[in-house]
């Protein structure tokens, strides 16, 4: 099973700060690198599909970039609504698997 | 616009089992995938698999094969998760999610299913 590894585990941020997380391959998944963002008690959202295309709806601020097996989620502007849990997905092959999250919280 | 709507929470017992339903809406269900995916308490997001709604045919991620079971009823446009001899440590959140290799689009709202004797 390719394994995704997420740094950091956990951040602390200001509101407009520059995020980003990064998130490892096991092994070469070519561009086949998703993110998503969970709210507490909530479902995931898709934010980032195919390592750097925005999910519909998605604000431009969210950007994804990578390839093969380094993976970089940025959120150039920090906002109240996007302190949740990040988590990175490879869909290049079954299992499908998740990377363990990176929360974002408030410094 | 399209809809994921899961059955509500169960409370179950130790080897008993349990049925989740996934129902869709406002869109072609045999066109995309259904993913399963568990989130256990205070942790993260685990995928179990996938069922191919055109075909009919699953796959399990390690872990969850054998009481583990996906299937449809496409004349109802529904995804079906059912878990057999519920263990204490099967107590999750349960989400289905539309999608296939450019990711899952759609998310149900999740069930929780509990296990307690």
């Amino acid at each position: 099973d390719i394994q995704l590894t997420q740094s950091p585990s956990s951040l602390s941020a200001s509101i407009g700060d520059r995020v980003t997380i990064t998130c490892r391959a096991s092994q070469t998944i070519s561009i086949y690198l998703n993110w998503y963002q969970q709210k507490p008690g909530k479902a995931p959202t898709l934010l980032i599909y195919a390592a750097s295309s925005l999910q519909s709806g998605v604000p431009s601020r969210f950007s994804g970039s990578g390839s093969g097996t380094d993976f970089t989620l940025t959120i150039s502007s920090l906002q109240p609504e996007d302190f949740a849990s990040y988590y990175c997905q490879q869909s290049y092959i079954t299992p499908r698997t998740f990377g363990q999250g990176t929360k974002v919280e408030i410094k | 616009q399209v809809q994921l709507v899961q059955s509500g929470s169960e409370l179950k017992k130790p080897g008993a089992s349990v049925q989740v339903s996934c129902k869709a809406s406002g869109y072609t269900f045999t066109r995309y995938g259904m993913n399963w995916v568990r989130q256990a308490p205070g942790q993260g997001l685990e995928w179990m698999g996938w069922i191919n709604t055109n075909t009919g045919n699953p796959t399990y991620a390690q872990g969850f094969t054998g009481r583990f079971v996906f299937s449809l009823d496409t004349s109802v446009s529904t995804a079906y998760l059912q878990i057999s001899s519920l263990e204490a440590e099967d107590t999750a959140v349960y989400y289905c999610a539309r999608g296939d290799s450019s990711g899952c689009d759609h998310w149900g709202q999740g069930t929780l299913v509990t296990i307690s004797s």
